[in-house]
């Protein structure tokens, strides 16, 4: 069974200041998502990560994935406040027929002034 | 291009009625999902279909049943909702390819009384 598993789960830092945010998961995957989600509203896509090394980066965001230690890592630069929201990881499930996605629990980050 | 809609927005039902959710993408995706959220959970996956006409289990299809009779839409229905079906549902599409991103819909927060 594909156990995904996020930390923090509950992160507040200052406007200015770096943080990352882990994603483990328990079995070999082909693929990672990362998501966000504002309260009360739907998931955005934010970064697709195919392969081990595969790094993408979108303003502060940077998101890594390192399949040999089941790891993925999205990296916040320099916080500011439109960046608080509920971010998730996705794993794509092993099977090779499969399409199923396992999400971790979120983490939820708080940007203070 | 409205994306993915999901119809109604809210909905408070008691013990034992049923009811049908509405899920339409004009993204011609070939693959659609249903998902529930739970408060500080992750999505889990009740129910999928990869194509018209198809569909599958997800990891928690206890108490649903889904129907895709067109390519378009996905319906989720409640034969005789319970409390521990109160939650937000959310519904996604994608393209006929593992790796791409899923697309959510904005939600359907039930509430079962």
């Amino acid at each position: 069974e594909l156990k995904v598993e996020q930390n923090p789960l509950f992160l507040s830092m200052q406007e200015g200041k770096n943080y990352t945010i882990y994603c483990n998961y328990s079995t070999t995957s082909d693929r990672l998502y990362w998501y966000r989600q504002d309260p009360g509203k739907s998931l955005e896509s934010l970064f697709v990560l195919l392969s081990n090394g595969a790094v993408k980066q979108e303003g502060r965001l940077m998101a890594s994935l390192d399949t040999k230690a089941r790891l993925s890592t999205l990296h916040i630069t320099a916080a500011v406040h439109d960046l608080s929201a509920t971010y998730f990881c996705a794993v794509g499930h092993p099977s090779g027929s499969a399409r199923q996605l396992t999400f971790g629990s979120g983490t939820q980050l708080t940007v203070l002034p | 291009n409205a994306g993915v809609t999901q119809t109604p927005k809210f909905r408070v039902l008691k013990t034992g009625q049923s009811m049908t959710l509405l899920c339409a993408q004009d993204m011609n995706h070939e693959y659609m999902y249903w998902y529930r959220q739970d408060p500080g959970m992750g999505l889990r996956l009740i129910h999928y279909s990869v194509g018209e006409g198809t569909t599958a289990k997800g990891e928690v299809p206890d108490g649903y049943n889904v129907s895709r009779l067109k390519k378009q839409n996905f319906l989720l229905g409640l034969e005789s909702a319970a409390p521990s079906q109160t939650s937000v549902y959310f519904c996604a599409s994608q393209r006929a390819r593992r790796t791409y991103e899923q697309y959510f819909g904005p939600g359907t927060r039930l509430t079962v009384t």
